[in-house]
């Protein structure tokens, strides 16, 4: 079974340009999340697809990001304009989950892609 | 607030030798908690998990101990590896989906 993957793996782009991250989750799951990791820090959580729908969109830094879900399957991260502070590891996880769910279950991350601005 | 932070950012421990890696949480609401492993190169792989009814869980080589009173998780590895040389977060979730993660423990494995 193919895991999570995310492209592209490395991206360095002039503050002020546009990049856009997209996931690609494990077949079959109904969520999807983008958590953010700054260099020595923790990793953070940017917000939490159902199918299309978005459940939770807390983690989001401000109106720069755009994420989206068409369709319910493959998800992409819009930063528009980047600045210096988003650069960072940006992973992508999803898990099988269900709509009527409302416990956590295990996620499978993806490996990641660099975002570097400059 | 909501903060889930280890106790030492790195940990060296000889090959065959028990690693104990250890964590904090502030939420006392948080009912799941997660180790993951990562490795150079590579996301967070899901380790063991652990709910908060419980106090014990066992793995493969890896046992996760959960302490509510003092609000302390820990994640055990016998017999450490070179293999499992990586970087160790802790995470909670508070019911919903949301995970929130530490900042990471690094472990080294001398051979």
């Amino acid at each position: 079974e193919a895991g999570v993957t995310q492209f592209p793996s490395h991206s360095v782009i002039e503050k002020g340009q546009t990049v856009t991250l997209r996931c690609d989750p494990i077949s079959g799951h109904d969520n999807l999340y983008w958590y953010r990791r700054v260099m020595g820090k923790e990793i953070k959580f940017l917000l939490h697809f159902v199918k299309e729908s978005k459940q939770d969109e807390s983690g989001m830094p401000n109106n720069r990001f755009l994420a989206e879900r068409t369709g319910g399957t493959y998800s992409t991260l819009k930063v528009q304009p980047a600045e210096l502070e988003d650069s960072g590891v940006y992973f992508c996880a999803s898990s099988l989950g269900t709509t009527q769910k409302v416990s956590p279950d295990t996620q499978y991350f993806g490996p990641g892609t660099r975002l570097t601005v400059l | 607030g909501e903060s889930v932070g280890l106790h030492l950012p790195t940990l060296s421990v000889q090959e065959g030798d028990n690693s104990i890696i250890n964590c904090a949480y502030s939420n006392s609401a948080s009912d799941y908690f997660i180790w993951y492993k990562q490795e150079s190169g590579k996301g967070p792989q899901f380790i063991i998990d652990i709910r908060s009814n419980m106090d014990k869980r066992q793995g493969q080589r890896v046992t996760v101990l959960l302490n509510k009173t003092v609000k302390h998780l820990s994640l055990q590895i016998a017999a450490t590896q070179p293999g499992d040389s990586a970087v160790y977060f802790c995470a909670e979730n508070t019911g919903g989906f949301k995970t929130i993660f530490g900042a990471g423990t690094r472990l080294f494995v001398k051979a």
